[in-house]
């Protein structure tokens, strides 16, 4: 079955203690992005990436890292989470940027104390 | 990209059409209109998109204005899991969808 898998699904840690959201896809897709989502402020972009080794700034990229070492995967790292990165993060992926249908991943729910 | 508008809500009762609108008065030429919807915090799910031509497919319709400056979307027998926000997006293509608050489509038995 296509899809996008993110791990883990929910995840309640503490200020300043590094974690990776993982993100994989298994319809060869090229491009790959993530979106935090927060009440009133809809979805907005973080990092994405046109291919393996092309990763670039979304709109609210501030606190946050990415990598694409393989064109399945696109972990999302917060080196150092702060309380107001708590949010909802997607990833997404579509078969190029100049797709026109992006799937979406079921979501990382994230809580930073 | 084009900004949209959309009503903030919906009724629909559960076998009838929903039609959904959306306004995009300052759509520029090569500009497609996209439509997601979410249901209840899960990932946004593609339903259609369109750029002059109504166009159809196995989930909805999509109705596009000659002028294309506005459009709607149409769930020809909605069903109570169809219950979503629905967002209509305007953009050149897919990157970087820029989702605003949509429309809270509720559907009732």
């Amino acid at each position: 079955e296509a899809q996008v898998t993110q791990n883990p699904r929910y995840l309640i840690t503490v200020t300043g203690k590094k974690l990776t959201v993982t993100c994989s896809q298994n319809m060869n897709h090229e491009y790959m992005s993530w979106y935090r989502q927060d009440p009133g402020l809809g979805l907005r972009q973080i990092y994405y990436s046109m291919n393996v080794e092309v990763t670039d700034k979304g709109d609210v990229p501030e606190g946050y890292k990415v990598s694409r070492k393989e064109k399945r995967n696109f972990p999302l790292i917060l080196e150092s989470p702060s309380p107001n990165q708590t949010s909802l993060y997607f990833c997404a992926s579509s078969l190029a940027r100049e797709g026109h249908e992006q799937f979406f991943g079921p979501g990382t729910r994230l809580t930073v104390l | 990209d084009a900004k949209t508008t959309q009503p903030p809500s919906m009724d629909c009762a559960e076998g009838r059409a929903a039609n959904l609108p959306c306004n995009h008065s300052t759509i520029s030429g090569n500009e497609y209109v996209y439509w997601y919807r979410q249901i209840h915090s899960q990932g946004p799910q593609y339903i259609i998109h369109g750029l002059k031509n109504n166009e159809t497919n196995e989930m909805a319709s999509l109705i596009i204005t000659e002028d294309r400056k506005s459009s709607t979307l149409i769930l020809p027998h909605a069903t109570l899991r169809d219950t979503a926000v629905y967002y209509c997006i305007v953009r050149v293509n897919t990157d970087k969808l820029i989702f605003g608050t949509g429309t809270r489509l509720q559907v009732f038995p």
